[in-house]
């Protein structure tokens, strides 16, 4: 069983450019949620994503969007970047949409923004 | 709106020791709550879920209890080793599905 994987490991941009981040559900997962994680600071939710259908959404801005295809694979797109979206960005998978299952996370993508 | 607190943020003990890490949230209308362990710069690793309907879970030396109407949950570690160095967080899970984390407490376990 392949467990949650997420490219790229590290990123670096410039402040006002745009950011597509990747994630590979674990195997019959069909539920992918999005944290980001400040230095520091426990993650954040960001929104998630059943079924192709965002189904949740944190105190996150417009510029924040996401997508999930058929195979349950999942992007988050950042644009207009600003400083302080230089984090860890975590993804995490669960099998459906069950609130009682438990998710797994992926080792996450640290973006940092100059 | 719901609000998680560990304490202590940082906790140094000798190996060997038993300790208790802390976690309370405000609102006891939860799912269930989980407990992970970050390494620096990693991803989470998930050590134990607690159902709303249970009181505790153990995963070797690892026990974590659930006081919902508290709003409380203790993860005990026994017998500590320098490996079990690393912060870690609980979250809830509310009926949207998402989780609510701690800030995490950083503990370093001295050989």
């Amino acid at each position: 069983e392949t467990g949650v994987t997420q490219s790229p490991t590290h990123l670096i941009k410039t402040r006002g450019q745009q950011v597509t981040l990747r994630c590979s559900s674990q195997s019959g997962h069909n539920t992918v949620s999005w944290y980001q994680q400040a230095l520091g600071q426990g993650p954040q939710f960001i929104f998630q994503y059943y079924r192709e259908e965002e189904n949740g959404r944190g105190n996150f801005p417009p510029r924040f969007s996401g997508l999930q295809f058929p195979n349950y694979s999942s992007e988050l797109n950042v644009n207009a970047l600003e400083l302080d979206d230089s984090a860890l960005y975590l993804c995490a998978s669960t099998a459906s949409g069950g609130a009682r299952n438990e998710q797994f996370f992926g080792p996450g993508t640290r973006l940092t923004v100059l | 709106k719901q609000e998680v607190t560990q304490i202590p943020a940082a906790l140094s003990v000798p190996e060997g020791e038993n300790l208790v890490l802390n976690c309370s949230f405000t609102d006891s209308a939860i799912y269930n709550l989980q407990w992970f362990r970050q390494d620096p710069g990693k991803g989470l690793t998930s050590l134990l879920l607690i159902q709303s309907s249970q009181r505790e879970q153990t995963s070797g030396r690892l026990n974590a209890s659930l006081d919902k109407s508290s709003g409380r949950s203790t993860l005990y570690i026994a017998a500590s080793q320098p490996g079990d160095s690393a912060t870690y967080l609980c979250a809830v899970r509310s009926n949207t599905g998402k989780l609510i984390f701690g800030q995490g407490t950083t503990l370093q376990v001295k050989p």
